[in-house]
């Protein structure tokens, strides 16, 4: 079955760049979207179609891709940006979604 | 405004059936494909299935095929999630999503959580 690969844990110093990366087979055609989700909470869009922005979430917030491996990049990392964050994107087929296991990111 | 509220979790034995529903409102349903996703407790999110406006494409993950079952009432802006046999892996917040073209979902309901115990 498809599978996203995401790093389990990434630290980053408040105000640098943070990097996700996201690794999947069918991602040169089938473009990611990524969420964040704080603890007990539903997650939410920030990066759709690899690298569009949902109305209302910040500037900081960016989406790149190169082949196979998608990056999500959160610049001038604050304290509030320390959630799991996900993508998402589907098989070559388009029948079978699958998030990435998700990846944990400290602001220390 | 968009709103998607889930219903219809709760504690079940194993081998049991449950029925989730999820409510749509403020925006045209029938323009929209809706997906559900769990979240096993302390795990990552988790696509189970996702159903197109009419119900005429219906997709699964190979971990509920055969035994769960998507549905929609257009006329009640209403999706379901059919859940039989199910199964201690099986328990998990589940959530419904509202499903955009190229795989992304931009509204979110706040969940409802399926605990399979005995």
């Amino acid at each position: 079955s498809y599978e996203l690969t995401q790093p389990p844990s990434v630290s980053v110093s408040p105000g640098q760049t943070a990097r996700i990366t996201c690794s999947g087979d069918a991602l040169p055609q089938k473009y990611p979207s990524w969420y964040q989700q704080k603890s007990g909470q539903a997650p939410v869009l920030v990066i759709y179609e690899g690298t569009k922005r949902p109305s209302g979430i910040p500037e900081r917030f960016s989406g790149s891709s190169s082949g196979t491996m998608a990056t999500l990049s959160i610049s001038g990392a604050q304290a509030d940006d320390e959630s799991d964050y996900y993508c998402y994107s589907t098989d070559s087929s388009g029948s079978h979604r699958v998030f990435g296991g998700g990846t944990k990111l400290t602001v220390l | 405004e968009v709103h998607l509220v889930e219903s219809g979790g709760g504690l079940v034995k194993p081998g049991g059936s449950l029925r989730l529903s999820c409510a749509a409102s403020g925006f045209i349903f029938t323009s929209y494909s809706i997906n559900w996703v769990r979240q096993a407790p302390g795990k990552g999110l988790e696509w189970v299935s996702s159903i197109s406006s009419s119900s005429t494409y219906i997709y699964q993950a190979d971990s509920v095929k055969g035994r769960f079952t998507i549905s929609r009432d257009n006329a009640k802006n209403s999706v379901y999630l059919q859940m039989n046999i199910l199964r201690a892996e099986d328990t998990a917040v589940y959530y419904c999503a509202r499903d955009r073209g190229s795989w992304y979902a931009d509204y979110w309901g706040q969940g409802t959580l399926v605990t399979v115990s005995s």
